[in-house]
């Protein structure tokens, strides 16, 4: 069964330093999302991208992070400069369709340790 | 807005017996509402999901939900458990006219043997 897959699944990084989280969703989907999940808490919306543009994005995705497609199979996320409260799991998902009763498919994350 | 509430943060649950684990929703249109698990160290798997039609949904692992307009709620059940069903489970609605999904607070379940 095709899966989301994201690497690194753990990544450690001092504040202040770039990062780059990566993505390959499932092949012939066209809704890429990402989500977070601070340790113990919810998960959390921050980002859509269709049609190599963001759709939609939360609050919390400000100008630090950025999303890309760079070619036809990785969707990365960027935070530019990283802060303590950026540590997280971070979650990729994709969609065949952006209709609301597609569910999405997740990735199995990446923890972001910020020190 | 859009919510989901699980008012459990745990339920215990002896192999072989039955299992709920409860979500309320509030949503001002349709409600389109989804399960998810997330097993120790993996992503959250997609169970199954309600957006029209019969009020009991069959999902993956033996799970179904059941949808009740009246009490806005969406619990999610099991006849029979397996030790290998803990997990954290997650409800979820899509918001509407949105792209995001927007999660419950988790319901760690253990079933113990």
């Amino acid at each position: 069964e095709p899966e989301v897959t994201q690497t690194p699944s753990h990544q450690v990084t001092q504040m202040g330093q770039e990062v780059i989280l990566r993505c390959v969703p499932i092949s012939n989907h066209l809704y890429f999302y990402w989500y977070r999940q601070i340790l113990g808490q919810k998960v959390e919306f921050l980002v859509s991208f269709y049609n190599n543009e963001i759709s939609e994005k939360s609050e919390i995705f400000d100008d630090q992070f950025s999303v890309e497609r760079p070619d036809g199979s990785n969707f990365t996320l960027k935070i530019r400069s990283t802060k303590l409260e950026d540590s997280a799991m971070y979650f990729c998902a994709s969609t065949v369709a952006g209709g609301l009763s597609y569910e999405q498919y997740f990735g199995p994350g990446t923890r972001l340790t910020v020190t | 807005a859009q919510s989901v509430a699980q008012p459990e943060d745990q339920v215990n649950v002896a192999e072989g017996n039955p299992l709920t684990v409860k979500c309320t929703y509030s949503v001002s249109g349709n409600p389109y509402l989804f399960w998810y698990v997330q097993y120790p160290n993996r992503g959250l798997q997609f169970l199954l999901k309600y957006i029209t039609g019969d009020n009991l949904v069959k999902g993956s692992y033996g799970f179904e939900a059941e949808f009740n307009k009246s009490q806005t709620s969406f619990h999610l059940k099991k006849p029979s458990a397996l030790v290998s069903d803990s997990a954290l489970y997650f409800c979820a609605v899509r918001d509407n006219g949105a792209d995001k999904i927007i999660f419950g607070k988790g319901t760690r379940l253990h079933i113990l043997p």
